[in-house]
Order: structure tokens, then C-alpha cells, then sequence
């Protein structure tokens, strides 16, 4: 069946301006998470959601990212206003309520110039 | 707090066995992963302990020491392929059931002919 996904896969943008990367949980999945992970840098925990509720916001790094999730199903990270330090890969995982596993997308590669 | 501690990289030989070793402090526990992530691609789940001891499956093993918060992953018969960052992540432990992951910053493997 089909995996995770995301997009855009890779995404340059000047600072400043906003943006939005998209995640498609594979069907099913009520858990949602986004992370990012910084060159050299280990996997940081963004966001959890739980069907359309987020329950732990905590690894928001600011008020400049946002996330929201519709319908159990898809979820937008937005990021606004980017800075240079937001560039990373931003990988979202799903998994089944309950679910050991968390099956991670291939991330989109966000590059702030 | 949370802190997950793993050497940044090792090398190791083609037919050989290599441990890659481990170790937490955190305020809790429920559960202990390990994923393997080749250069450019998405994390992909290799094993899952929650109690203490050994789980085997085919080349790889993980082990698990709650008191000492410590975990090997143990990498028989060693391919080329093998060659990617191996990533030690525990669990929230605020939750009972999902919950995000804390990733510490992942070994990089090189595996020589």
C-alpha cells in the first residue's frame, strides 16, 4: 500500500515569505507527527496530532509555525515569515492509534536563502 | 529532561558484527526504537523494546537495560548496505499510547570491503 508522503520534496524560499508543506498519512493512521532534522542535527520533534487534535504542540519552535490537520487525514505545516535557520528536512510520521511503529514520509527539504 | 547518547560515527568491516550502543536519562520510560536511515531517505523502523533483554530479528538484535538506561543494537554478517545513520529514540513517556519520539543524534555507520 501506499506510504507516506509529502510535498513539496524540495522547497527554496527567500526569508521572509511563508510557506506550507503537506503531509498525506497513509490511510488509517489517526497519529500524526511532524520533526525536523537540522544538518548533523538528530531528529526534533514538532508536533503530534490525534485525528484532527493536537495534544502535544511542545517542539513548536516558535509562533511563526503552525500546523493543522483535517478530516484525520492530511496535515499542512506552515511555516511564516522564514528565517535562515528554519532550513532543514521536515519529515512527518504516521501511525495506527496504539501503534509502536511511526512510518516516516520521505521529508521535503526546506532552504531558506 | 530528556538526553539520548550514541556515538557519533563507527566503521566497521564488511562480514563483521558491530554494536552500536546507547544510553538515556529520562524522567520515565515506554519504549526504546531503533531506525535505520540511509543518506536522503526517511528513517525506517527497525526494532522496539520495552523490556529488559534481547529481541532478535534476522541480522540485527537490540537489547535493552532499563536500570542501566542502556541499548545496543547489534548488526551481524555486515553488508555494504548496512552503511547508513542508525538512529536510538525513546518515548514520551507522558504517554501511555503514541506520543512523540526524542532522537538522539543518530550513529553514522561506514561499513568497508
Amino acid at each position: 500500500g501506499a506510504g507516506v508522503s509529502q510535498s513539496p520534496s524540495n522547497k527554496v524560499t527567500e526569508k521572509g515569505k511563508d510557506v506550507e508543506l503537506r503531509c498525506d498519512p497513509i490511510s488509517g493512521h489517526t497519529a500524526l507527527y511532524w520533526y525536523r532534522q537540522s544538518l548533523g542535527q538528530g531528529l526534533e520533534f514538532l508536533i503530534y496530532f490525534q485525528g484532527n487534535s493536537a495534544p502535544d504542540k511542545s517542539g513548536l519552535p516558535s509562533d511563526r509555525f503552525s500546523a493543522e490537520r483535517t478530516g484525520g487525514s492530511v496535515s499542512t505545516l506552515t511555516i511564516q515569515r522564514t528565517q535562515q535557520e528554519d532550513s532543514a528536512v521536515y519529515l512527518c510520521a504516521s501511525s495506527l492509534a496504539g501503534a509502536n511503529e511511526q512510518y516516516f514520509g520521505p521529508g521535503t527539504r526546506l532552504t531558506v536563502t | 529532561g530528556q538526553n539520548i547518547d550514541q556515538p557519533t560515527e563507527m566503521t566497521a568491516t564488511e562480514g563483521a558484527i558491530v554494536q552500536i550502543n546507547c544510553t538515556y536519562q529520562t524522567s520515565g520510560f515506554n519504549g526504546l526504537f531503533w531506525y535505520q536511515q540511509h543518506a536522503g531517505e526517511a528513517p525506517t523502523f527497525l526494532s522496539y523494546n520495552v523490556l529488559d533483554g534481547l529481541e532478535e530479528k534476522g541480522r540485527f538484535s537490540s537489547f535493552l537495560s532499563r536500570s542501566k538506561g542502556y541499548s545496543y543494537l547489534l548488526l551481524k554478517e555486515l553488508q555494504m548496505k548496512d552503511s547508513a545513520s542508525y538512529l536510538c529514540a525513546v518515548r514520551d513517556p507522558f504517554y501511555n499510547q503514541g506520543g512523540k519520539l526524542i532522537f538522539g543524534q543518530g550513529t553514522e555507520l561506514s561499513v568497508k570491503p
